[in-house]
């Protein structure tokens, strides 16, 4: 019940098009739910996140999609340029294990010029 | 300055050796967090300190020792490692429960 699907394990897009990465969770108590960005050689980073109390969220090119019922979410990257090359990696946190994020296994996203 | 500061950024070690992790954050944060990242797997966490009080995964072998001196240092005390044991060490850190952990860049650990 700790378990984050992601799929897919890698993506290929051309430069202007829609990245979508999904994910699926079956813990019902997970409340928070972060998504990350990693490069080459450095560390994870936060880049966008939302509640369930909320069905979308935007910043800027970068979308999460949330669907409770369904208990999936996904992040939707608009206008994908060559500089969103990167791992993507869900997470989802529970209420009761505030500092534990169960991550995904990440996508390996990787934009055409 | 880097928020969050792993040295060394890569290790090399035999089986038979003893070597340490280090992670220091700049970020007065209280919390401090020790993954494990290997390819095509999800992020492993194996410990957390928070106000002093460690919390760990219970299927990390204990030839990895955690030690927190204080509230902006950590470390991971590697002994006895086996090759499966090579991967990406990530250290992160956060302020409070529902603020965004960030992640130091890594030390790749590569066991001979």
């Amino acid at each position: 019940q700790q378990q984050v699907k992601q799929s897919p394990q890698s993506l290929i897009v051309q430069k202007g098009g829609i990245s979508i990465i999904n994910c699926a969770y079956e813990n019902t108590a997970f409340d928070y739910f972060p998504w990350y960005q990693q490069f080459p050689g450095k560390g994870p980073a936060l880049l966008i996140a939302i509640r369930p109390d909320v069905s979308e969220k935007k910043e800027g090119r970068f979308t999460i999609s949330f669907n409770k019922s369904a208990k999936q979410f996904s992040l939707h990257i608009m206008d994908s340029q060559p500089g969103d090359s990167a791992t993507y990696f869900c997470a989802a946190r529970r209420r009761v294990s505030a500092r534990q994020l169960t991550f995904g296994s990440g996508t390996q996203l990787t934009v055409l010029p | 300055e880097t928020g969050v500061t792993q040295t060394p950024r890569h290790l090399v070690m035999g089986m038979t050796n003893k070597k340490s992790l280090k992670c220091e954050q700049h970020l007065g944060h209280n919390a401090m967090y020790w993954y494990k990242q290997s390819a095509k797997k999800p992020l492993e966490l194996m410990f957390v300190y928070s106000l002093e009080e460690r919390v760990e995964n219970n299927s990390v072998p204990s030839r990895f020792s955690p030690e927190c001196p204080n509230s902006s240092h950590l470390f991971l005390h590697l002994h006895t490692l086996q090759p499966e044991d090579s991967a990406l060490y990530l250290c992160a850190s956060s302020q409070s429960p529902d603020q965004p952990q960030h992640f130091g860049d890594g030390t790749r650990l590569s066991i001979l």
